[in-house]
């Protein structure tokens, strides 16, 4: 089973700067199975990348996704005061026939 | 637009049952794979099952013998039956569509249920 470790755990930035989250799996994962997620107190999380670099719907173009086999990064080119949020990345395995979340990134004002 | 919205959480005494509902609306329900996710209090997402468009099901390690995901394509409704509750089931259980051939993640979710399992 693959597991997903992210960091840092929390990164504390200001607005307009730019933001670096790391994911990595413990064995490789196909960059077709790799998803990143905004999550937000009291809300529905929502999608941001799949596919490790495919912008969902109606996601800003300051969110990028990069990466390949163990190494994944969520790039937020200049944060904005809503981009403040947990994000988490996700990924598919075929055996077991699992979906796998890592432990997340809390992005906070600094 | 797509819109999920889940119901049935409620508070449930340890070793007690619940069936959590998810109600659609806004896409084709029969041709998509759905999938529940939960997040316990102070912790991160954790898949919990998934079922296809045709009806196989898949479960985590956490929950397998325990819960049941189904769907009911006539009435665009997803369920979770969950048996043995334990305290650790308790938090919000999110419903979501699941895209799963060439990609496999989840592109819309529902508002969340709460699950409280306590005495």
């Amino acid at each position: 089973e693959i597991v997903l470790t992210q960091s840092p755990a929390t990164l504390s930035l200001s607005p307009g700067e730019r933001a670096t989250l790391s994911c990595r799996a413990s064995q490789s994962v196909s960059s077709s199975y790799l998803a990143w997620y905004q999550h937000k107190p009291g809300q529905a999380p929502r999608l941001l990348i799949y596919g490790a670099s495919s912008r969902a719907t109606g996601i800003p173009d300051r969110f990028s996704g990069s990466g390949s086999g163990t190494d994944f990064t969520l790039t937020i080119s200049r944060l904005e005061p809503e981009d403040f949020a947990v994000y988490y990345c996700q990924q598919y395995g075929n055996s077991p026939r699992i979906f796998t979340f890592g432990p997340g990134t809390k992005v906070d004002i600094k | 637009e797509v819109q999920l919205l889940e119901s049935g959480g409620g508070l449930v005494q340890p070793g007690g049952s619940l069936r959590l509902s998810c109600a659609v609306s806004g896409f084709t329900f029969s041709s998509y794979a759905m999938s529940w996710v939960r997040q316990a209090p102070g912790k991160g997402l954790e898949w919990v099952s998934a079922i296809s468009g045709s009806g196989s099901t898949f479960y985590a390690d956490s929950v397998k013998g325990r819960f049941t995901i189904s769907r009911d394509n006539s009435k665009n409704t997803l369920y979770v039956q969950i048996n043995s509750l334990r305290a650790e089931d308790t938090g919000v259980y999110y419903c979501a569509k699941t895209l799963w051939s060439s990609d496999a993640y989840f592109d819309y979710w529902g508002q969340g249920a709460l699950v409280t399992v306590s005495s």
